[in-house]
């Protein structure tokens, strides 16, 4: 089936500095993945919404400037947290759908354990 | 307002047994109904989707059903095992127009599994 590839699986950054995150569709081509945020026991919370070749649409409260997102190719999405800080501590997890219509498939990466110290 | 309600929040059953969760949902115009099952420190893995006009759909020891009529689905597990220890989550899509979807999640419940 199709893998959505996430890096770095954890990942540890001091206060004040730049992470980021990439996602990989490995064997099929994704002209839109999702990048959520989830803390604690609590479900997925949509950040934005990343379009291959145009600028991300995000979703309301999610800061454009402090969540970089970049769409350059077919198969690859990256999420940089810029000047990051403690309160940016969470699990992030991207997701990419097939194409074909809404209701194919859409799945996950295996997520990324960011801590800010 | 859009949104998925799921229960029990919190499960625990002994291996063997089976169970059935619940959800709920006001998502609306529907476009499809999706669970998931969430490892901890995972991302979620797909168990089934289900359209509009789908009233049942199984996946090995998982069947869902969809009641589309009272805006429910459920979740049953057969014959559970440890590794079925997880959050499984609802999400239901919703067509906003013009090509457009939001997938709308529900909080998930969380099972466990007691050897």
């Amino acid at each position: 089936g199709a893998v959505v590839s996430q890096h770095p699986s954890r990942v540890i950054c001091k206060s004040g500095t730049s992470v980021k995150i990439e996602c990989r569709s490995l064997d099929f081509q994704a002209t839109t993945m999702f990048w959520y945020r989830q803390f604690p026991k609590k479900s997925l919370m949509l950040m934005a919404t990343s379009n291959e070749g145009s600028k991300a649409t995000y979703e309301q409260g999610v800061e454009k400037d402090k969540f970089l997102i970049n769409h350059a190719s077919l198969t690859l999405s990256t999420l940089t947290v810029t000047s990051a800080h403690p309160e940016d501590s969470s699990f992030y997890i991207c997701s990419a759908r097939v194409p074909g219509g809404f209701n194919t498939e859409a799945f996950f990466g295996q997520g990324t354990r960011l801590t800010v110290v | 307002k859009n949104q998925v309600e799921q229960s029990p929040q919190s499960l625990i059953i002994l291996e063997g047994k089976n169970c059935t969760l619940q959800c709920n949902y006001t998502v609306s115009p529907f476009s499809n109904l999706r669970w998931y099952k969430q490892d901890t420190g995972r991302g979620p893995v797909s168990l089934t989707i289900m359209t509009f006009s789908e009233n049942t759909k199984s996946n090995g020891r998982y069947t869902a059903t969809l009641d589309a009529d009272t805006k429910h689905s459920s979740l049953h597990i057969t014959a559970s095992q440890l590794s079925d220890s997880a959050s499984y989550i609802c999400v239901v899509s919703a067509h906003l127009g013009s090509g457009t979807y939001k997938y709308i999640f529900g909080t998930g419940t969380r099972l466990k599994v007691l050897a």
